[in-house]
């Protein structure tokens, strides 16, 4: 059974500081994307990572792909109350075929406090 | 909106009761993929068509849930007999691509509908 590790479960901060979240497998992945996901929505796309190594940034938001492809980072400077939600990692197995369906996380729910 | 749509984004029912489940994916997207998730936990893989064909299913799925996608379009996820731990947000989302090369494709996420069994 291949499972996506998060750390932390929960975090609460407060606005402008620094946080990272960890998405850890002992697996390797083709690829592996952040999603974030508000209550009573679906999961929303942020990035997608392929390359071992591979480090992309959105605005704020710093994403990692380990070098073995077996974890990944996300790292959000000076946070800000809009960044509250529930990030999820998810990878998509090389021993999957042709499904590509995602293995989630378990989830790092962040709250920023005004 | 062009995004993934599912209705009902809400469905309440009495145990023993079937439900069904609409999604309309990106109208391009060959991919369709249901997922459930339970509260705090992140969504577990259902089922999984490309164009019309049912290509995987989760052990999850157990015989009380159907899911077709007639024409390679719209797909329906039906629950018979439902029972208390039915109770989730069913996802569904779709994505381009074919084989090898549909690997990073995006999955493109609705809004689920929230099943609660009384």
């Amino acid at each position: 059974t291949q499972l996506l590790e998060q750390s932390p479960q929960f975090l609460s901060i407060q606005e402008g500081e620094n946080l990272t979240v960890y998405c850890n497998s002992s697996s390797v992945f083709s690829s592996l994307q952040w999603y974030r996901q508000e209550p009573g929505e679906g999961p929303v796309l942020l990035v997608t990572v392929v390359t071992g190594g591979e480090v992309k940034k959105l605005k704020r938001l710093t994403f990692q792909f380990g070098d073995a492809r077996k974890d990944s980072s996300l790292h959000i400077t000076a946070a800000q109350t809009g960044d509250t939600g529930l990030y999820l990692c998810a990878g998509v197995s090389p021993r999957g075929g042709a499904t590509n369906k995602l293995i989630f996380g378990t989830g790092t729910l962040l709250a920023v406090q005004p | 909106d062009t995004g993934v749509s599912q209705n009902p984004r809400h469905k309440i029912t009495k145990r023993g009761q079937n439900v069904t489940f609409r999604c309309d994916p990106i109208s391009e997207h060959n991919r369709l993929y249901w997922y459930r998730q339970t509260l705090g936990q992140g969504p577990e893989f259902l089922t999984y068509f490309q164009n019309e064909a049912q290509l995987e299913k989760s052990r999850l799925l157990s015989d009380r849930f159907s899911a077709e996608r007639p024409k390679g379009s719209f797909s329906t996820l039906e629950i018979q007999r439902t029972e208390q731990g039915d109770s989730a947000m069913y996802l569904c989302a779709s994505s381009l691509g074919t084989g090898f090369l549909g690997s990073n494709q995006p999955q493109h996420f609705g809004d689920g509908t929230r099943l609660s069994i009384l």
